[in-house]
């Protein structure tokens, strides 16, 4: 079946140590999203690639970075990562934007990271 | 500031009965609106949506209503099945020109079917 996979699922790391989260998808999708996803809150928008095109969120803190080598690729890193940057990291794809509707967004299972 | 809101954090009913999930929104140029059901340790899955030239969709058990004057939606399962026991989350979004199709989340509604 086509679909979104993130690696790994749990993740954890020391306070300041860099991180990296991978998604891969088999729907050869124009779009990839990275969501941040904290306890009880909305998954929130930290960036999205548009082929190569990176759309950065003007709220999403330098320490978040993003790379897209090719179209089924998307990796999220994290620089230094800090207590507040634990939760849920959601990937998602959707397939490409007309600009007359939203195409519907596949997600991947997620990450947890934990931050110690 | 919450631009989609989901005032009801949980919501338990009888199966076979009706669940009827609300979501408010603030953002007028939002035109297009998803609800999608995430289970335990998987992604958000998309369930159904409604353009903002429609007030309703139906789809199977599934229905979505559209109030644009109130800026509310809402999503009628029936009859509730202890499967569709999962957090639901209502999204938004509008095009802004670009490639920006960015989708705006609610919180939640953690809806428990009971047998």
């Amino acid at each position: 079946d086509a679909m979104v996979i993130q690696n790994p699922r749990y993740q954890v790391t020391q306070f300041g140590k860099p991180v990296t989260l991978s998604c891969s998808q088999t729907l050869n999708h124009n779009v990839m999203y990275w969501y941040q996803q904290k306890s009880s809150q909305a998954p929130k928008l930290l960036f999205h690639y548009y082929d190569k095109d990176f759309n950065n969120e003007a709220d999403t803190p330098d320490n978040f970075q993003s790379r897209r080598p090719n179209t089924s690729f998307c990796f999220l890193d994290i620089r230094s990562p800090g207590l507040g940057d634990a939760a849920m990291y959601l990937c998602a794809t959707s397939r490409e934007g007309t600009g007359l509707f939203t195409d519907t967004q596949y997600f991947g299972p997620g990450t947890r990271l934990t931050v110690l | 500031d919450q631009q989609v809101k989901q005032n009801s954090p949980s919501l338990s009913v009888q199966e076979g009965r009706i669940s009827i999930l609300n979501c408010d929104y603030t953002n007028s140029m939002f035109d297009y609106f998803l609800w999608y059901k995430k289970y335990p340790a998987e992604g958000p899955t998309f369930l159904i949506s409604i353009s903002s030239i429609k007030d309703k969709n139906e789809d199977g058990r599934f229905t979505v209503f559209l109030n644009k004057s109130a800026k509310h939606l809402s999503l009628h399962i029936v009859p509730s099945q202890p499967g569709d026991s999962a957090v639901y989350f209502c999204a938004a979004s509008f095009y802004s020109g670009g490639s920006n199709y960015k989708l705006t989340f609610g919180k939640g509604t953690l809806l428990t079917v009971n047998p």
